[in-house]
């Protein structure tokens, strides 16, 4: 089976430009977590989706983020616009997210730049 | 106090040795654990998880539970350079689907 897949794996960007990074989780999976990892702050957690609905957006740093999860086999995270500091290594992570049992599965990570 | 703590490390242990990696928490309803394994520029990658105390065995992986305690640890047997990565500790927070991570304990294994 496919794990979860991530777009793009690099993306370097100016200051001022929106950014998309794009999520497929694994199927049968209902659960979806975006994190942002930097060595500063280690892994935060950004927002979580069940069953398409975002449920915890605490972790989003501000409105120039934003995250969609238009069905459950595909999900975005918008950065508009974007800024040195949003620098980092984000990775989706999907879970089936059944009673007791929260194992969840990273993607690759996309690797963003922003000058 | 952080929600999960770990030891920044590095830990440096001897091809063959034990190595004993530790965690602890702060949420006392906490019920499930991990660890991850992350090598540099990869993803987490999960090796282990336990939801009960006591201790859970995958080949060279022990994971050890005391609630009581409130800490959660990982102990690798026969230690191989390939080893070598941070190992993050998760838990799942009361409530919570998300998983709170620590900021991991980078592991060198020396042949």
């Amino acid at each position: 089976d496919a794990g979860v897949i991530q777009s793009p794996r690099h993306e370097v960007t100016e200051m001022g430009q929106e950014v998309t990074l794009r999520c497929k989780p694994i199927s049968g999976h209902n659960s979806l977590f975006w994190y942002r990892q930097t060595m500063m702050r280690g892994l935060e957690l950004l927002i979580y989706f069940n069953n398409n609905v975002p449920i915890d957006d605490s972790g989003m740093p501000e409105d120039r983020f934003s995250a969609k999860m238009p069905n459950a086999s595909f999900s975005t995270l918008k950065i508009q616009p974007s800024e040195p500091r949003d620098s980092a290594v984000y990775f989706c992570a999907s879970s089936l997210g059944a009673s007791g049992l929260y194992e969840q599965y990273f993607g690759p990570g996309t690797r963003l730049t922003v000058t | 106090q952080k929600e999960v703590e770990q030891n920044s490390g590095p830990l440096s242990v001897p091809e063959g040795a034990i190595a004993s990696l530790n965690c602890t928490y702060s949420d006392r309803g906490s019920q499930s654990f991990f660890w991850y394994r992350q090598y540099s520029g990869k993803s987490p990658e999960l090796i282990m998880s336990i939801y009960s105390n006591g201790d859970k065995e995958d080949g060279r992986f022990t994971a050890q539970l005391n609630k009581a305690s409130q800490y959660v640890s990982l102990l690798i047997r026969d230690s191989q350079p390939s080893d070598s990565a941070t190992y993050l500790c998760a838990v799942n927070r009361t409530g919570r689907r998300a998983l709170t991570f620590g900021s991991g304990t980078r592991l060198q294994v020396q042949p």
